[in-house]
């Protein structure tokens, strides 16, 4: 057990729907990380968050958005969504900043978009 | 994107060391090697890490050779939850400071009883 909490675990709705992903980092850690795994590409960085503030950007589309409240819990928000957006969402939390650090990995959302 | 090459499978008998290498000739003097592993249906967990010295946990072993051009992830003794794809990364830095970590597709392990 990483620490790090996501919920729903499973996700179904269809195409042009809007999702809400959430992520609780471990407990002291103020970075939280959004990933994508797809079978095609792979996993995917998508966004960094620290301490409430956006801190570095992946490949993350226009449609996608993200958030970090104060209590450092993060939202990870699909809109409009794709056939292609059917995936493994990861939530990963660190203590600081760094991508030197050790990343601690949630157990995903899987989203399926029918 | 990927800055590290493996190979796409390697395979294993249980209770026997495994050797996973990884080749990431572009490592620049401040990075450090990470490996992370997946488990089946689960997300990537951290393995080891370390910067240019040998580094050993209780997972796993990291040797890296002398000039930082390749490392090898050393499993002592395989077992059959030791099956999952091994990811060797390093830090991508991009014009202006931004970082990510680049997962590339990994090498997956199979362990046979």
């Amino acid at each position: 057990d990483s620490g790090v909490t996501q919920t729903p675990k499973h996700l179904i709705t269809a195409t042009g729907q809007r999702v809400t992903l959430r992520c609780s980092p471990r407990s002291g850690d103020l970075s939280v990380y959004w990933y994508q795994q797809s079978l095609d590409q792979g996993l995917q960085f998508l966004i960094q968050y620290y301490n409430g503030e956006e801190r570095a950007k992946g490949n993350i589309l226009e449609r996608f958005s993200a958030q970090q409240f104060p209590d450092l819990h993060s939202e990870l928000n699909l809109s409009s969504l794709e056939l292609g957006d059917s995936a493994l969402y990861f939530c990963a939390s660190s203590a600081g900043t760094s991508f030197q650090e050790t990343q601690y990995f949630g157990p995903g959302t899987r989203l399926l978009v029918l | 994107d990927a800055k590290t090459t493996q190979p796409n499978s390697m395979e294993s008998n249980e209770e026997e060391p495994v050797h996973l290498p990884c080749n990431h000739s572009t490592i620049s003097g401040t990075d450090y090697i990470h490996w992370y592993r997946q488990l089946p249906s689960q997300g990537p967990e951290y393995v080891i890490h370390g910067l240019t010295s040998n580094v050993n946990n209780r997972m796993a072993s990291l040797a890296i050779a002398e000039d930082r051009k390749s490392s090898t992830l050393i499993l002592h003794r395989a077992t059959l939850r030791d099956a999952a794809v091994y990811y060797c990364i390093l830090r991508d830095v991009h014009q202006g400071g931004s970082e990510k970590l680049v997962f590339g597709k990994g090498t997956k392990l199979t362990v046979n009883p």
